[in-house]
């Protein structure tokens, strides 16, 4: 099955930095990715929607500001954190969707941000 | 508010006793799909269903989708402890958008 790869697995940083976290896709092209954000206990929670080539489209309630995303290839897509807070800290995933079915998608292994 | 709605939101069971998970929404999905997701980790497909009525079986595990589209189900015969996780049902909304359920988080005691 298509794999899907997110790097750091892990990464703690100090209040005020900026993180970034990429999601690629390693043996297929993904023309939309999604990024989650899941909390301790809770589900995932939609954050933001990426085309390849075009602006991100942000849930409501999320900051685009804050949330840099950029989906510059069709295998690579990116989630910068902008002056992290502690209450940034969460897992974070991304998930990839190709061409060959509308219904599938295929999740990283997801990105455990520490914030101190 | 959440566009899928699970219930129940947490289930603790002995081993070999029976659950059914509900997955509910307002709004009509095209498909849905159920997930499993250990700690730490990214969540796992378990099923994809289509068609309203739709029924589908995976080992212990059957799934259905409901008539109108808007609901499904996840049903454990004689659960076991390696069951134990966290279910989502999730499904594409105006097609580029996808959302999870609020999740159920089963517990299967020996």
């Amino acid at each position: 099955g298509a794999v899907v790869s997110q790097h750091p697995s892990r990464v703690i940083c100090k209040s005020g930095t900026s993180v970034k976290i990429e999601c690629r896709s390693l043996d297929f092209q993904a023309t939309t990715m999604f990024w989650y954000r899941q909390f301790p206990k809770q589900s995932l929670m939609l954050m933001a929607t990426s085309n390849e080539g075009s602006k991100a489209t942000y849930e409501q309630g999320v900051e685009k500001d804050k949330f840099l995303i950029n989906h510059a290839s069709l295998t690579l897509s990116t989630l910068t954190v902008t002056s992290a807070h502690p209450e940034d800290s969460s897992f974070y995933i991304c998930s990839a969707r190709g061409e060959a079915s509308e219904n599938e998608q295929f999740f990283g292994p997801g990105t455990r941000l520490t914030v101190l | 508010t959440q566009l899928l709605e699970q219930s129940p939101q947490f289930l603790s069971i002995q081993e070999g006793e029976n659950l059914t998970v509900y997955c509910n929404s307002s709004s009509v999905f095209s498909s849905l799909q159920w997930y499993r997701q250990e700690p730490g980790e990214g969540p796992v497909l378990l099923v994809t269903v289509v068609t309203g009525g739709e029924v589908k079986k995976l080992k212990r595990l059957t799934f259905q989708f409901g008539d109108a589209r808007k609901d499904s189900s996840l049903h454990i015969t004689a659960a076991q402890t390696g069951d134990t996780g966290l279910y989502l049902c999730a499904g594409f909304y105006n097609f580029n958008k996808f959302y999870f359920g609020s999740g159920t988080k089963l517990n299967v005691k020996p």
